[in-house]
């Protein structure tokens, strides 16, 4: 079956333009996470979706990151004023509960320029 | 929060040669997952492994949550074993799913 996908896969913005990145999480699937990945570092958490409910949102460096899960199935995650250490991968991964297993999306390559 | 120390950072093997990955980690867990992130960058499910000892092929996992460490197997090393492993660790004990990573190992197989 289809696995997690993200869109799009590569994103390029000038400093201060907005972002918003896609999730398509694997169908039924309940919870939603969004991670952060420097290079050459492992991915950090984000923020975390049950359903359409955001229920933890405790790894968002600030006020400028925002997602939202409106129907409980896509998710995007929207950074305004884009700044240069907002350069990573971003990566969602998806589960069929809540503590199992994590399979994760290709990830985003964004670059600020 | 958890802290998760993987070892080594890196690794270069001959192809066929086996390897053992530690994790470490500083509390107490529930979730406990291994990944394989290929050169592309995609997250590859290991294993999931709270718990116990799990086999899957060339690749093996145990976990021993009593001590707070887990070990990944690598045996015949392949080429296509080359990436970066990482370990990542949960406690929902306090209402958050999330997982925290190490820094990974870097394995390199070569021919």
């Amino acid at each position: 079956g289809a696995g997690v996908s993200q869109s799009p896969r590569y994103k390029v913005a000038k400093r201060g333009q907005d972002v918003a990145l896609r999730c398509d999480p694997i169908s039924g699937h309940v919870s939603l996470f969004w991670y952060q990945q420097a290079l050459g570092q492992g991915p950090e958490f984000l923020t975390y979706f049950q359903n359409e409910a955001q229920l933890d949102k405790s790894g968002l460096p600030s006020d400028r990151f925002f997602a939202e899960r409106p129907e409980g199935s896509v998710s995007t995650l929207k950074i305004q004023r884009t700044q240069q250490e907002d350069s990573a991968v971003y990566l969602c991964a998806s589960s069929p509960d809540r503590g199992g297993t994590q399979y994760f999306g290709p990830g985003t390559r964004l670059t600020v320029l | 929060g958890i802290q998760v120390e993987q070892s080594p950072p890196d690794l270069i093997l001959q192809e066929g040669a086996n390897s053992t990955l530690r994790c470490n980690f500083s509390d107490s867990v529930n979730n406990l997952q291994w990944f394989h992130q290929n050169p592309w960058g995609q997250l590859i499910n290991l294993f999931y492994i709270p718990s116990g000892t799990k086999q899957n092929g060339r690749l093996s996992a145990t976990t021993v949550a009593t001590e707070r460490y887990s070990l990944l197997y690598i045996s015949s090393s392949q080429t296509t074993d080359s990436g970066v492993y990482f370990c990542a660790v949960g406690d929902s004990g306090a209402g958050s799913y999330q997982l925290t990573f190490g820094k990974g190992t870097k394995l390199s197989v070569i021919p």
